[in-house]
């Protein structure tokens, strides 16, 4: 069964600081591997999707890596602001055919002025 | 494109009562799926439809908790009696094409 760890579970960092976020997944055979935004009384947002064959991707600040050898993905946030304040989740897909989910706990990340 | 809605927002109830909550996927979503997420926890999968049949429902509690979704597109998860345990954010997501979940803003429910 596939487990999905993050550390830190908890992040505060002063505004301008850059973030990284650590996740790591017991199963290399996933089919994506996807960090995900939460927002107290919000829903979760897709912020970045990595395909099983890709290395990398990147998207205005964010940039994440996936390593499916060591079982490792990163999240990095480059000059973090308040706005980024968020629980963070780490989500790896099976590759089944029916694409089920198996989410990290999550590192809640506070961003200070 | 208007996104997955649940409702309600918020519930509390005392142990032993029962509750009902409602998604409403993105139309065309064939995959509807529900998750409970317990406070510090990552979502769990509870159950998940394609149209209106059971994929997966594995983790489901059944000897308390229900789900379904007769025309194939909004859905209730009931749970009837609830314990203090059942306390959790409850989300419902929908997907075209399994790939990418789109989530809803989900129901808290507080067990007294």
């Amino acid at each position: 069964k596939q487990e999905v760890t993050q550390i830190p579970a908890a992040l505060s960092v002063p505004e301008g600081e850059n973030l990284v976020l650590n996740c790591s997944f017991t199963d290399s055979a996933i089919y994506n591997l996807q960090w995900f935004r939460q927002d107290p009384g919000k829903g979760l947002t897709s912020l970045l999707l990595i395909q099983s064959s890709q290395r990398e991707q990147t998207s205005g600040r964010l940039n994440a890596s996936l390593d499916k050898s060591s079982g490792r993905s990163t999240l990095y946030i480059a000059a973090s602001q308040p706005g980024d304040s968020a629980t963070y989740l780490c989500v790896c897909a099976t590759t089944d055919s029916w694409g089920k989910l198996q989410f990290g706990a999550g590192t809640q990340v506070v961003v200070t002025p | 494109e208007a996104g997955v809605a649940q409702s309600p927002r918020y519930k509390i109830i005392e142990k032993r009562q029962s509750v009902a909550f409602w998604c409403n996927p993105i139309s065309g979503h064939a995959t509807l799926y529900w998750y409970q997420q317990i406070l510090g926890q990552g979502p769990k999968l509870l159950i998940q439809f394609q149209n209106n049949g059971v994929v997966d429902d594995s983790q489901l509690p059944k000897d308390r908790f229900s789900a379904e979704r007769l025309k194939g597109v909004d859905s209730t998860l009931k749970i009837q009696p609830a314990k203090l345990e059942d306390s959790a954010v409850y989300l419902c997501a929908s997907s075209f094409d399994r790939v990418l979940q789109y989530f809803g803003p989900g129901t808290r429910l507080l067990v007294l």
